[in-house]
């Protein structure tokens, strides 16, 4: 059974930062790896997919990586700002089910 | 373009009580979802559908049910509230069912079963 898992639960960094978030799965038969964000009270945005033939994927100042065969992707963010404080998931998409199996979240907060 | 909407964003049940969440996507999706997210946990399927007609179960099924009747409604009704059922409901929907298709998500009902 796929499981996924992220690590660590919250970070606080201060503003101008490059940090990095991990989200690690346990079958590495994936169709796919998103990361999305969520703010308080909102809904759920996508911030990149990563088909399961690519490596990496960049937008902005985010870059996100995907290692299958050691079931790992992260997720860097280049000089970091206060605006980018949220809860960042991951999720994939195992070959043979249309569900996206999701890990708990990083709760970011990048401090003034 | 809306994308996903949901409604109601907020709702308080007492025990017992029945209540339906409403989505819907503008977006032309044949692939629709609900997921429940409970405190500190990630996201659980609870129905997906496939198309106009065609539901099914997902991983935490019990106490819920759905239809799909047109491409863009995708309802989930509680039947019977339980505490249990005290979560933050997401609607989703996504194009298609490939290694390049992404899932658009909804702003969340925030359902409370007191």
């Amino acid at each position: 059974k796929q499981e996924v898992t992220q690590i660590p639960a919250a970070l606080s960094v201060p503003e101008g930062e490059n940090l990095v978030l991990n989200c690690s799965f346990t079958d590495s038969a994936i169709y796919n790896l998103q990361w999305f964000r969520q703010d308080p009270g909102k809904g759920l945005t996508s911030l990149l997919l990563i088909q399961s033939s690519q490596r990496e994927q960049t937008s902005g100042r985010l870059n996100a990586s995907l290692d299958k065969s050691s079931g790992r992707s992260t997720l860097y963010i280049a000089a970091s700002q206060p605006g980018d404080s949220a809860t960042y998931l991951c999720a994939v998409r195992p070959d043979s089910n249309y569900q996206l199996i999701w890990g708990a979240g990083t709760k970011l907060i990048i401090k003034p | 373009n809306a994308g996903v909407t949901q409604t109601p964003k907020f709702r308080i049940l007492k025990i017992g009580q029945s209540m339906t969440l409403q989505c819907t996507q503008d977006m032309n999706h044949n692939y629709m979802y609900w997921y429940r997210q409970d405190p500190g946990m990630g996201l659980k399927l609870i129905y997906y559908s496939v198309g106009a007609g065609i539901t099914d179960k997902g991983e935490v099924p019990n106490g819920y049910n759905v239809s799909r009747s047109t491409t863009e409604d995708f309802p989930l009704r509680l039947e019977l509230a339980a505490p249990s059922q005290t979560s933050v409901y997401f609607c989703a929907s996504s194009y298609g069912a490939g290694e390049n298709t992404e899932a658009f998500f909804g702003q969340g009902t925030r359902l409370t079963v007191v």
